[in-house]
């Protein structure tokens, strides 16, 4: 069965400095990949998805993931972290023709110091 | 558009009560799905569905039942609740066919069962 790996429930970060958020799955074929967002009380925003096109993926406020299936990682990065930024964040992965079924990690989230 | 609108927002019930979270949505989505979170633990894969009269069970199905007699409407009902039900539900919908669809969420409703 599939499953993902989100290492650190908490990750320390200065404002101002690399956001680094990791990610690993299993699967023996490069799954759909995605790292969703989730602000205090609300539901879940998509920042950005990996579906087989370019390895390194852009996505919205400034964030971006790579996927790298020798390392069945997708790490999700921001070069500059910002307090707005505190949120948590999760990996999901679905196999391909199953987008109702997404399997999440267990989440992270950033602890931005100003 | 007002996409995935769940009721209630908050409820509380005592153990053995029954209920139904109501998700609707306006964007003509093939797929639903239903998703329990809980803290560390990402959100699990309840009962989903692929079109109006099919529904089919995801990971955490005991406890839950679900129908989906319209495109629009996707309700979870709990038969007899227990306390380890307590968690927050999102509802999520997306578009049909074999290529990813994006997953649009519900702002959740937080369930805590005594």
């Amino acid at each position: 069965a599939q499953s993902v790996t989100q290492l650190g429930s908490h990750v320390s970060v200065s404002e101002g400095a690399l956001v680094l958020l990791r990610c690993n799955y299993s699967s023996s074929v490069p799954p759909y990949l995605f790292w969703y967002v989730q602000y205090p009380n609300q539901g879940l925003q998509l920042l950005l998805k990996y579906t087989s096109a370019a390895t390194l993926v852009k996505g919205i406020n400034g964030f971006e993931a790579e996927f790298k299936k020798s390392e069945t990682s997708f790490h999700l990065t921001k070069p500059s972290a910002h307090m707005s930024d505190a949120a948590e964040y999760f990996c999901a992965v679905s196999d391909r023709g199953s987008s109702y079924k997404l399997i999440f990690g267990s989440g992270t989230r950033p602890l931005v110091r100003p | 558009n007002a996409g995935v609108t769940q009721t209630p927002k908050f409820q509380v019930l005592k153990t053995g009560q029954s209920m139904t979270l109501q998700c609707a949505q306006d964007m003509n989505h093939e797929y639903m799905s239903w998703y329990r979170q809980d803290p560390g633990m990402g959100l699990r894969l309840i009962h989903y569905s692929v079109g109006a009269g099919i529904t089919d069970q995801g990971e955490v199905p005991n406890g839950y039942n679900v129908s989906r007699s319209t495109t629009e409407d996707f309700p979870l009902r709990l038969l007899s609740a227990a306390p380890s039900q307590t968690s927050v539900y999102f509802c999520a919908s997306s578009l049909g066919g074999n290529s990813y669809n994006e997953q649009f969420f519900g702002p959740g409703t937080r369930l805590t069962v005594l």
